[in-house]
């Protein structure tokens, strides 16, 4: 079945520091690949998005690409905060409409 | 315009009692979802429903859980008799539309301990 592999967590980082989190995926068709953030006491938010290949979804300084060749859609920033403090999720869509989810990564940024 | 709203956001319970949660969602959308996290594994699905009916419930774990949304408003997942291992976060979500690289809005969550 469809699955969503994300690097394991803590990731723990330096303010201004530069943020890569790895998502892979296993899907048959085309899914829509998706970022998903949950800040500390708060409900899941949607970061970004990309529904074909190639794509790029960005939103608040975080890009992720839609790799189609090597199933991936990683996450980056080119320079964290300490707001950027939160659970990351990556997340896919399959035929039936699901989401299905990554383990997700918590991120901490220290000052 | 108000979000997916939830409630209760914190519950306590003991094992064997039932348990409500309630999810409104954005005014107009016609998809509803639930979705759950348990045990600090991966959210998994539950169950979808377009308006009333139910679309997919494909991920309900077994016949203690029971969803309903009458008259394809708001929302209700009733857990009874509740087991420890239902103990996790539940989350509600609706989208206007079903496809694939539609956005799906989430509600904060509905926090469950069962003790």
């Amino acid at each position: 079945g469809d699955s969503v592999t994300q690097m394991e967590g803590p990731v723990t980082l330096s303010e201004e520091a530069f943020l890569t989190i790895n998502c892979t995926y296993t899907a048959t068709g085309y899914p829509s690949l998706f970022w998903y953030v949950q800040y500390p006491g708060e409900g899941l938010q949607l970061l970004l998005k990309a529904t074909k290949a190639d794509d790029k979804g960005s939103n608040k300084g975080f890009e992720a690409t839609y790799r189609k060749e090597t199933t991936s859609f990683h996450l980056e920033k080119g320079s964290v905060q300490v707001s950027d403090s939160a659970v990351y999720f990556c997340a896919l869509t399959n035929s039936n409409y699901q989401l299905i989810w990554g383990a997700g990564t918590k991120l901490i940024i220290k000052p | 315009e108000a979000g997916v709203t939830q409630f209760p956001s914190h519950s306590v319970i003991e094992k064997g009692q039932t348990v409500t949660l309630r999810c409104d969602p954005i005014s107009g959308h016609d998809n509803l979802y639930w979705y759950r996290r348990v045990m600090g594994k991966e959210i998994k699905f539950l169950l979808h429903f377009v308006k009333e009916s139910k679309q997919d419930e494909s991920g309900m774990p077994n016949n203690r859980f029971l969803a309903e949304r009458t008259g394809g408003t708001y929302s209700t997942l009733k857990v009874q008799p509740a087991e420890l291992e239902d103990s996790g976060v539940y989350f509600c979500a609706s989208s206007h539309r079903t496809f694939s690289g539609n956005t799906i809005y989430f509600g904060e969550g509905s926090w469950l301990t069962v003790v």
